[in-house]
């Protein structure tokens, strides 16, 4: 079965500061990676996905996360965050060709001024 | 715009009740799912559907049923709500496609306290 490591629970960052989100995955077979992200009393928002191709993946907001086979990683990046960014981000997998989604335990990034 | 619609946000309910928790969503996917989200254990999987009338069980299905007699409407059912069930229950869909499933769309959340 596949399992998802956030190694984070809190990222404090401040305001127009870079800032990476780690996610490490274990699969033995291909999977399909995702980036969700929950703003206060919401349902969860796609940011970005990797199904195949670039490994180099744009999602919304100005985030961007890299896959990495060798690694089994698939962290998110944003090189200048805004209040705004300040919510709860979850990274999933889902084995290819499969629907469901496994979760990690979430980010909490905390964009201060 | 996709759209995925929970019946109620907040809900109340007293220990031993059946809860009913409705999910519709208006993009004619296949695929739907319930989730329950706790802090630091993240979302974890009840159960999913894949079309009408089909249901699998996920990770924590244990306490829960659900029903799926439309493809627009997935139901959640406690047959008898214990305190444990307090969380908050995201449903989700996703459209098959010939390469796969697509990336799940979320409703709102309802937050469900047993009391």
């Amino acid at each position: 079965a596949q399992s998802v490591t956030q190694l984070d629970s809190q990222v404090p960052v401040f305001e127009e500061a870079p800032v990476e989100l780690r996610c490490n995955y274990s699969s033995s077979v291909s999977v399909y990676l995702f980036w969700y992200v929950q703003y206060p009393n919401q349902g969860l928002q796609l940011l970005l996905k990797y199904l195949s191709g670039s490994t180099l993946v744009k999602g919304i907001n100005g985030f961007e996360a890299e896959f990495n086979k060798s690694q089994t990683s698939f962290h998110l990046r944003k090189p200048s965050v805004h209040i705004s960014d300040t919510a709860e981000y979850f990274c999933a997998v889902s084995l290819s060709g499969y629907s469901t989604l496994t979760f990690g335990k979430g980010t909490m990034l905390l964009v201060s001024p | 715009d996709v759209k995925v619609t929970q019946s109620s946000r907040y809900l109340v309910k007293r220990t031993g009740e059946k809860v009913f928790l409705e999910c519709v969503q208006d993009m004619d996917h296949e695929n739907m799912f319930w989730y329950r989200q706790d802090p630091g254990l993240g979302l974890r999987l009840i159960y999913f559907s894949y079309d009408v009338k089909m249901k699998e069980k996920g990770d924590i299905p244990e306490g829960y049923s659900v029903s799926r007699e439309k493809k627009e409407r997935f139901s959640l059912i406690l047959e008898s709500a214990s305190t444990n069930q307090t969380s908050m229950y995201l449903c989700a869909s996703s459209l098959q496609t010939s390469r796969g499933p697509v990336s799940s769309f979320f409703g709102p959340g309802t937050r469900l306290t047993v009391l």
